[in-house]
């Protein structure tokens, strides 16, 4: 099984600050990975697939990259909408795993 | 509008079963690959179950592997997780998700539905 470990646990940044996510996969997974976003009391929501494709309706100020085992999701400028717990997830090998989660805040 | 709905979730004894369901509108569920995720304090979020659009080939995370069945029926648009011989560690919420065809991302989920396994 894929392990996929995130870093930070948490992040507390101000808006218009940049914010880096990591994820790393136990192995290589090629660019099959997504990254999900998830406010409290609501489901997941697809922000990224294959490392970089950003999902229909996420603005621009997502961006993923990486491949292999070192994926990187980018907010570029934070807004207070994107105070969440931010997931990955890998497709590349059945079980898909999710990684831990960062938990982005707003400060 | 796209919905998902899970329900049949609930307190069951440790060992006993439980069947939920997904019924969704709004898409095209036949061209859909559709899975169960649970979402649980201890384990986070955890994909226990899969099947393809077709029907065919369902597969299961080696925790559940040999207690939970998934199925769909494409002519009711519904998703079903059959769950048995439960167990203290599958208590959690379990949200249906669907990816189209076979790109196994969950671009769409429902609200989740929260399974309690009591000893």
């Amino acid at each position: 099984e894929v392990v996929l470990t995130q870093s930070p646990a948490t992040l507390s940044l101000s808006p218009g600050d940049r914010a880096t996510l990591s994820c790393k996969a136990s192995q290589s997974i090629d660019i099959f990975l997504g990254w999900y976003q998830q406010k409290p009391g609501q489901s997941p929501r697809l922000v990224i697939s294959d490392a970089s494709d950003r999902a229909t309706g996420i603005p621009a100020r997502f961006s993923g990259s990486g491949s292999g085992t070192d994926f990187t999701l980018t907010i570029s400028s934070l807004e207070p909408e994107d105070s969440a717990i931010y997931f990955c997830q890998q497709r590349n090998n059945w079980p898909f795993t999710l990684g831990g989660g960062t938990k982005v805040e707003i400060k | 509008q796209v919905r998902l709905l899970e329900s049949g979730g609930g307190v069951v004894q440790r060992g006993g079963s439980l069947r939920i369901s997904c019924v969704t509108s709004g898409f095209d569920f036949g061209t859909y690959g559709m899975y169960w995720v649970r979402q649980s304090p201890g384990k986070g979020l955890e994909c226990v179950a899969m099947i393809r659009y077709s029907g065919s080939d369902p597969r299961y995370a080696d925790s559940v592997n040999g207690r939970f069945s998934i199925s769909r029926d494409n002519s009711r648009n519904t998703l079903y997780l059959q769950m048995s011989s439960l167990r203290l560690d599958d208590t959690g919420v379990y949200y249906c998700a669907a990816s189209y065809g076979d790109t196994n991302y969950f671009v769409l989920w429902g609200q989740g539905t929260l399974v309690t396994v009591s000893s």
